[in-house]
């Protein structure tokens, strides 16, 4: 049984690029949380999607947006990107209600 | 506000030693606290949780303690074995359906 996944490992971009990064639940999960962490820092909430909507969001601005596809797996999107997206992003699935299971990352640079 | 936060941000222990992480929080309305331990290159992993209701709970070498008169949350690790070392987050949530809120962590060095 594959757990949480995450694609790509490793990705570069430049400052006012935009980046898509994607995440695939661990089987049977239908909610998948965003998450963001710095180098050195706890991870920061970014949003919750269940049942294709956003059901919770963090402190984050509006350049910062997701999409929950049927089959549960879900995508983070983050516009004209800026130095201080630099970053680990983490997803993490679970049921409804239930402990969160974290992927291993995508780790985010921006030049 | 809400927040969760550590006393030392670095530990380092003896192989066979027990280790003490010691976790502060803010928000009284939390119903759950947990413990993550992130090792290099992954994401953070469930140790054990405990709910606002409990003041200990154990599990396989280690135990999670509770204290909401001064808001303090421990991790207690039994006789630390080198692949215990790793960060480890103290986190909590509201309900078992909320986003949950890190703590900066302590990293764990474990001395063979």
């Amino acid at each position: 049984d594959a757990g949480v996944t995450q694609s790509p490992t490793h990705l570069i971009k430049t400052r006012g690029q935009q980046v898509t990064l994607r995440c695939s639940p661990k089987s049977g999960h239908d909610t998948v949380s965003w998450y963001q962490q710095a180098l050195g820092q706890g991870p920061q909430f970014i949003f919750q999607y269940y049942e294709e909507e956003e059901r919770q969001r963090g402190n984050f601005p509006d350049r910062f947006s997701g999409h929950q596809f049927p089959n549960y797996s879900s995508e983070l999107n983050v516009n004209a990107l800026l130095l201080g997206d630099s970053a680990l992003y983490l997803c993490a699935s679970s049921l409804s209600r239930g402990e969160q299971y974290f992927g291993p990352g995508t780790r985010l640079t921006v030049t | 506000g809400e927040s969760v936060g550590l006393h030392l941000p670095t530990l380092s222990v003896q192989e066979g030693d027990n280790s003490i992480i010691n976790c502060a929080y803010s928000n009284s309305a939390s119903d759950y606290f947990i413990w993550y331990k992130q090792e290099s290159g992954k994401g953070p992993q469930f140790i054990i949780d405990i709910r606002s209701n409990m003041d200990k709970r154990q599990g396989q070498r280690v135990t999670v303690l509770l204290n909401k008169t001064v808001k303090h949350l421990s991790l207690q690790i039994a006789a630390t074995q080198p692949g215990d070392s790793a960060v480890y987050f103290c986190a909590e949530r509201k309900d078992s359906y909320d986003k949950v809120i890190f703590g900066p962590g302590t990293s764990l060095s474990v001395i063979p």
